[in-house]
């Protein structure tokens, strides 16, 4: 079975502080995602990674940064959090870089910002 | 621009008849398409997938139908039981992308008994 997990289930942080959500696989995948989820807005892409030390923007980077320093596990970070960063954030993996694989994700982290 | 599109953002259905979720794409480049399933508070769990060079994919009482012309894939669970209740996501990979999914904004199942 593949797992993936996530630091933290739910987080409350304050404005202007720098936020570290992680995420570890089990299964050697190569590519690594990070989502958040909003109401009426589905998935979106924030930044993904396919090789460690490696990574691309995904749709809505800004305010984001990530860390992949090894295979299983990859952060994302929240410089200085926001109140519009407030959200379910979701990491997902899978197995190689082309077209056909399925990604499996984590539980989510859902992320209040005061 | 959306090249990922489930237009009804909800559907109720009863128990027992069927459920048919809809998507549509703009990109003639995808190649692989998928459905997951979300219940509130956790993942979205991987459900079916369908690859361009077939037009049906079916697992117990999950199918999905692809009609490449119309750009169109549907997910028809019969029959649809309570436990379907949850939200589901369209998704669609491009052909020689980097494993990137591109998903619509969900379709919000609600089965009644």
């Amino acid at each position: 079975d593949v797992k993936v997990t996530q630091s933290s289930r739910y987080l409350v942080k304050r404005t202007g502080e720098k936020v570290f959500l992680e995420c570890v696989q089990d299964m050697d995948h190569e590519n690594m995602f990070w989502y958040r989820q909003d109401p009426g807005l589905g998935l979106r892409l924030i930044y993904f990674s396919y090789d460690v030390k490696m990574k691309e923007k995904g749709d809505i980077p800004e305010g984001y940064s990530v860390s992949r320093e090894k295979k299983e596990r990859f952060s994302l970070i929240l410089e200085s959090a926001s109140t519009n960063q407030t959200s379910m954030y979701l990491c997902a993996s899978s197995s190689s870089g082309f077209s056909t694989d399925t990604q499996y994700f984590g539980p989510g982290t859902r992320l209040t910002v005061l | 621009d959306q090249q990922v599109k489930q237009n009804s953002p909800s559907l109720s259905v009863q128990e027992g008849r069927i459920s048919i979720l809809n998507c549509d794409y703009t990109n003639s480049m995808f190649d692989y398409f998928l459905w997951y399933k979300k219940y509130p508070a956790e993942g979205p769990t991987f459900l079916i997938s369908i690859s361009s060079i077939k037009d049906k994919n079916e697992d117990g009482r999950f199918t999905v139908f692809l009609n490449k012309s119309a750009k169109h894939l549907s997910l028809h669970i019969v029959p649809s039981q309570p436990g379907d209740s949850a939200v589901y996501f369209c998704a669609a990979s491009p052909s020689k992308g980097k494993g990137n999914l591109i998903f619509g904004k969900g379709t919000k199942l609600s089965v009644k008994p």
